[in-house]
């Protein structure tokens, strides 16, 4: 069975940094296809896309509107993938969510965390 | 950046009835072209990916049609457990974008 489950801060203030983790289980991303990525949603508006790693360590992608702001890693030993985001202002409240995407297979987020939602508020 | 515009915003039906979504992109997006389902406080599902396959699991009902930039999501008869808001999603081209959802709620 494949899982994946987002943690952090439920809280964070205005221009601090937010850490995320990605804790999944059922696939490895050592192996060949396999990408996890972030996605976000404003309470109450539509999905954007954030960020992605991939098996390969060189292929890696962001968000072009938030790319100064954002730090994907993984802990392949930990099935960990950490998303870090500098710079918190109340736009950036919304749930957070990771998923998985396989190349050459279904190449699409499939599945998806429960998320988790930050707010930032002073 | 590739803009998918999805329509309606808000498709009000009645159970038994046909449903169809648009998604349309700014450029094309070849087949790369999918479609979430997402209800209250769950996060989103495939349930068509590649424009017209089916992912697993997903009833018959549900299927995706076009190319290019003009895409369907058609739902032949609604089911209680199909009102839900549905988003369209491209990978043809970095950065991956989202259309802004279209609400198919209980008339």
């Amino acid at each position: 069975q494949i899982t994946l489950k987002e943690s952090g801060p439920t809280l964070v203030k205005p221009t601090q940094t937010l850490t995320l983790t990605c804790t999944f289980s059922g696939f490895s991303l050592s192996t060949y296809g396999v990408r996890v990525g972030w996605i976000r949603q404003p309470p109450g508006k539509a999905l954007e896309w954030l960020a992605i790693i991939s098996w390969d360590d060189d292929d890696t992608h962001y968000s072009p509107s938030l790319r100064t702001r954002l730090t994907i890693t993984k802990d392949t030993s930990k099935n960990q993938v950490v998303l870090t985001m500098t710079n918190m202002d109340p736009e950036d409240t919304a749930t957070y969510y990771c998923a998985r995407r396989v190349v050459a297979a279904i190449d699409w987020f499939d599945p998806w965390g429960q998320g988790t939602l930050v707010t930032v508020s002073s | 950046e590739i803009v998918l515009t999805q329509s309606p915003a808000t498709l009000s039906l009645s159970p038994g009835e046909r449903a169809t979504l648009s998604c349309r992109a700014s450029q094309s997006v070849s087949t790369y072209l999918g479609w979430y389902q997402q209800k209250p406080g769950q996060a989103p599902r495939v349930v068509i990916y590649d424009a017209v396959n089916r992912a697993t699991g997903i009833p018959a009902r549900f299927s995706g049609s076009g190319s290019g930039t003009d895409f369907t999501l058609t739902i032949s008869s609604l089911e209680p457990e199909d009102f839900a808001v549905y988003y369209c999603q491209q990978r043809s081209n970095w950065p991956l974008t989202f259309g802004g959802g279209t609400k198919v709620e209980i008339k």
